[in-house]
């Protein structure tokens, strides 16, 4: 089956940084990702939808300015939490599709332990 | 906004018996339901999903059922084993949008 790779797969950073996580599709080209926000105990938000080439459609509430998204090939797109803060401490995990002729469905990375300290 | 609601939250029961785990959707243009299952830790897995041409879909322990009119489906897990313990979550394909949007969740323990 297809797979999706995250890196880092866990980081801390210190408040006011910047932090970069790398969503990769290995075996297929995803020309759509997502990425995802989960906080403990709690189901997986959608913040932004990547598309390879373009600008990324953020879902409401979503700050774009603070969370970048850069899908530039069609195996890489990625996050960077612009000056992040403890609030912004999270599970981030990134998922991708394969052309939509072949179905729906989504293959998720391992996902990013993101820890502010 | 469309969502979708998903119950229990929580729910125990007893190895070998039954899990039914149930969901509701707001879009009634979503055509695709996945349902993922959720270690500690761990990325979501796909265990089963259904489109909105068939009713009911059935792998070995697991089967999902769709009701497209009152617009709910349902996970069954017969014959629960102790690696059946983990998060299950139930989502929709919102067609308008071609994302996929996630119940909140179901802890489903399973009891020795």
């Amino acid at each position: 089956g297809a797979v999706v790779s995250q890196h880092p797969s866990w980081v801390i950073c210190k408040s006011g940084t910047s932090v970069k996580i790398e969503c990769r599709s290995l075996d297929f080209q995803a020309t759509t990702m997502f990425w995802y926000r989960q906080f403990p105990k709690q189901s997986l938000m959608l913040m932004a939808t990547s598309n390879e080439g373009s600008k990324a459609t953020y879902e409401q509430g979503v700050e774009k300015d603070k969370f970048l998204i850069n899908h530039a090939s069609l195996t890489l797109s990625t996050l960077t939490v612009t000056s992040a803060h403890p609030e912004d401490s999270s599970f981030y995990i990134c998922s991708a599709r394969e052309p939509a002729s072949w179905g729906y469905e989504q293959y998720f990375g391992p996902g990013t332990r993101l820890t502010v300290t | 906004g469309e969502n979708v609601e998903q119950h229990p939250s929580t729910l125990s029961v007893q190895e070998g018996d039954s899990a039914v785990i149930k969901c509701t959707y707001s879009d009634s243009a979503s055509n695709y339901f996945p349902w993922y299952k959720q270690e500690l830790g761990k990325r979501p897995q796909l265990i089963i999903d259904i489109r909105s041409n068939v009713g009911e879909k059935k792998d070995q322990r697991i089967a999902v059922t769709l009701n497209k009119t009152a617009k709910h489906f349902s996970l069954h897990i017969t014959e629960t084993q102790p690696e059946d313990s983990a998060v299950y979550f139930c989502a929709a394909l919102l067609n308008r949008d071609d994302k996929i949007i996630f119940g909140k969740g179901t802890r489903l323990h399973i009891l020795p």
